[in-house]
């Protein structure tokens, strides 16, 4: 069974570069598309990017420019990074996994932009 | 530009139906038979529940369907519960190769 699990400071300053992990566990990241999703305060859901083991990788034209996702094989993780926060990027930050549709999630970890 | 719309709230009472829509662009649609719909409770995770437009995940009860009609899906849940109650958002994997999301629906049980 996947088991994905998202890890990161839980505040950034403005301006600076938020960096999560999401750690995979029962499968590899060699295989599937791995995904980030974020969600404001009460707001809903929103797709931020994926990216694939043989290079493919796409992201949320609203944030093209501020986000890169990569893997790391060695360590069965992969990663998000989003530049030049503001208050506008604070949001519980979900890891997930599929193709078409997105099957297995992460518990979620918040991430909040304040100076 | 791609994306789907789906109304802010719905409701109805235990053991009734409700239907959920969600409409969307042509472009919103982009790949065949790629929407599909999740349920999310409060300060929990969204859990994939349709997919493929009709299909359910080993787990999720069959009082959960799906279905597409032009540019419009919709998500039915029969014989409500109160653990029905959570917000609900569909999905698609769009043209240009990017997933889109709705807006959510909040669903009470009366």
């Amino acid at each position: 069974q996947l088991l994905l699990q998202e890890s990161g400071p839980g505040l950034v300053k403005p301006s600076e570069t938020l960096s999560l992990t999401c750690s995979v566990s029962g499968g590899s990241v060699t295989a599937h598309y791995w995904t980030w999703i974020r969600q404001p305060p009460g707001k809903g859901l929103e797709w931020v990017g994926y990216t694939h083991h043989r290079g493919i990788t796409n992201y949320n034209p609203s944030l093209k420019g501020r986000v890169t996702i990569s893997l790391d094989t060695s360590k069965n993780h992969f990663s998000l990074n989003v530049h030049s926060v503001t208050a506008a990027d604070t949001a519980v930050y979900y890891c997930a996994t599929g193709a078409y549709w997105l099957d297995t999630w992460g518990q979620g970890t918040l991430a909040t932009v304040s100076s | 530009q791609s994306a789907l719309t789906q109304p802010p709230s719905a409701s109805g009472s235990p053991g009734q139906s409700v239907t959920i829509s969600c409409t969307g662009t042509t472009s919103a649609f982009g790949v065949y038979n790629s929407l599909s719909w999740y349920q999310q409770h409060p300060g929990k995770a969204p859990k994939l529940i349709i997919y493929e437009v009709n299909k359910r995940p080993s787990g999720v009860p069959d009082r959960f369907s799906g279905s597409k009609s032009g540019d419009t899906a919709s998500l039915t849940v029969s014989g409500l519960q109160a653990e029905d109650e959570a917000d609900y958002y569909c999905s698609s994997f769009a043209g240009g190769n990017i997933f889109i999301l709705g807006g959510g629906t909040k669903l009470t049980v009366l």
